[in-house]
C-alpha cells in the first residue's frame, strides 16, 4: 500500500525549532518529488515547500523561506522538515504530499502532525 | 502568487441533486509545456485532502464518474451529478502551474 506517514509535530515555544519527518513505503521513494502543504485549523491549505527526487534542489514559500529545511534520505524513504525560529503564524497541521508527473497534481497525501507554536 | 478565487464558499446541497463549483484563476494556468496544472481535491472531515480531479478534466483512481471537471484558462468548475452523503466535505482547486503553487479557498459541501 502506498502510504506516507508523518511524525515530529508537537508543542514549541516562539523562536524554538521542530524536525518533522514523513515516512514514505509501498513506492520508489527515490523517483518522486515531495512537498510540505500546511493546514490552519479550519482553514485552507498553503504549499510550503518542494524537493526534487534527489533532494539536489529545493523551493520554499515566502513566508517559510530562510527559516524552514527541506531535506529527504532516500536510503531511509523518509523526507525532512526542519523548521527553525517557529512563529505564533506557523501553527499549523502539516502534510507531507507526493508529487506525480503524470498526474500533474499531488496524488498521496499523509495524515498530517500538528505543529503548535505558543508560549 | 495567482490568486485562486472559488465560489460558492458554502454549498448546502440536497442529496441525489447535482452540485456545481468555480474556480477562478489570476492568470491564465496554461503552462508552456502546453498542459494546464489545475487539479481539484476533496478534503472529508478530520481526513488529509485527496486528488479528485487532475489537469482539469481527469480523473484520478478510484473517483467516482459522478465528478466532472471543466474549463480552460482562467476559469474552472467541478461538478458533481448526484451528491452523495460521502461527498459532503471541502473542495480545494490548486494549480501547479506557476510556482508557488495555490490553492483556492475551498468550498465546503453540506447536506440540507
Amino acid at each position: 500500500e502506498v502510504q506516507l506517514v508523518e511524525s515530529g509535530g508537537g508543542l514549541v515555544q516562539p523562536g524554538g525549532s521542530l524536525r518533522l519527518s514523513c515516512a514514505a513505503s509501498g513506492f520508489i521513494f527515490s523517483s518522486y518529488w515531495m512537498h510540505w502543504v500546511r493546514q490552519v485549523p479550519g482553514k485552507g491549505l498553503l504549499w510550503v515547500s518542494r524537493t526534487n527526487s534527489d533532494g539536489s534542489t529545493t523551493t520554499y514559500a515566502d513566508s517559510v523561506k530562510g527559516r524552514f529545511t527541506i531535506s529527504r534520505d532516500n536510503a531511509k524513504n523518509t523526507l525532512y522538515l526542519q523548521m527553525n525560529s517557529l512563529r505564533a503564524e506557523d501553527t499549523a497541521v502539516y502534510y507531507c504530499a507526493r508529487w506525480s508527473g503524470y498526474y500533474g497534481g499531488m496524488d498521496v497525501w499523509g495524515q498530517g502532525t500538528t505543529v503548535t507554536v505558543s508560549s | 502568487d495567482i490568486v485562486m478565487t472559488q465560489t460558492p464558499l458554502s454549498s448546502p446541497v440536497t442529496l441525489g441533486q447535482p452540485a456545481s463549483i468555480s474556480c477562478r484563476s489570476s492568470q491564465s494556468l496554461v503552462h508552456s509545456d502546453g498542459n494546464t496544472y489545475l487539479s481539484w481535491l476533496q478534503q472529508r472531515p478530520g481526513q488529509p485532502p485527496r486528488l479528485l480531479i487532475y489537469k482539469i478534466s481527469n480523473h484520478f483512481s478510484g473517483v467516482p464518474d459522478r465528478f466532472s471537471g471543466s474549463g480552460a484558462g482562467t476559469d474552472f468548475t467541478l461538478k458533481i451529478s448526484r451528491v452523495e452523503a460521502e461527498d459532503v466535505g471541502i473542495y480545494y482547486c490548486m494549480q501547479a502551474t506557476h510556482f508557488p503553487y495555490t490553492f483556492g479557498q475551498g468550498t465546503k459541501l453540506e447536506i440540507k
